[in-house]
């Protein structure tokens, strides 16, 4: 059983870059696509973005020119990093394997708090 | 403000039904079946319940059902369990920026 866990710093100050990682344990890795999903007072839950197994990746238009997301195989794990955040990137961000026909999560992380406060 | 919208809450009783909707636009439920629902209990989260409309994913009960009528997705739930009490998200793939969107959820209580 595929069981994500994820890791990174959960306070930052605006400007700073969120970096967080996703290491994919207990079942295969290859062949998946990998997501992050986050959860804001704001917004409730968003698309942030998809990488393959290839490692081509796909994100959400609106924060396309702040988010960097890459797949180690090898180290099965995958990362996020979100540069210039601010008060509005606080949240919960997720892990998850995505279905790359149907784009439905079906495994997920437990989530990382993620607060940006100066 | 989502992309997808839903009732902000709906509540029932243990044994009845209840019909959770989710309202997009022709660019994504109303052209694609790539719809999902997703439970959530606080502290916890998103767990699968159907997806591609009306699957269900090995181990969720046969009380959930999807459906699909133009632009609206539903959520069915029958037989209400006190333990369904949670938070429901639909979310669907948009062609407008090839992504994916959520609704705003849906906060059920079991009386």
């Amino acid at each position: 059983q595929v069981q994500p866990q994820q890791w990174g710093a959960g306070l930052l100050k605006p400007s700073e870059t969120l970096s967080l990682t996703c290491g994919v344990y207990g079942g295969s890795s290859g062949g998946h696509s990998w997501s992050w999903v986050r959860q804001t007072p704001g917004k409730g839950l968003e698309w942030i973005g998809k990488v393959n197994s290839g490692g081509s990746d796909n994100s959400n238009p609106s924060l396309k020119s702040r988010v960097a997301m890459s797949l180690d195989t090898s180290k099965r794990r995958f990362s996020l990093k979100l540069s210039a955040v601010t008060a509005a990137d606080t949240g919960l961000y997720y892990c998850g394997r995505v279905n790359d026909n149907s784009f439905y999560l079906d495994v997920w992380g437990i989530g990382t708090t993620v607060t940006v406060s100066s | 403000q989502s992309a997808l919208t839903q009732p902000a809450s709906v509540s029932g009783s243990p044994g009845q039904s209840i019909t959770i909707s989710c309202t997009g636009a022709s660019t994504d439920i109303g052209t694609y079946d790539f719809v999902s629902w997703y439970q959530q209990h606080p502290g916890n989260a998103p767990k699968l319940v159907i997806y591609d409309v009306n699957e269900r994913p090995s181990g969720i009960s046969d009380r959930f059902s999807g459906s699909k009528s133009g632009n609206t997705a539903s959520l069915t739930i029958s037989g209400l369990q006190p333990a369904d009490e949670a938070h429901y998200y639909c979310s669907s793939f948009a062609s407008l920026d090839s992504l994916v969107v959520f609704g705003g959820g849906t906060k059920l209580t079991v009386l």
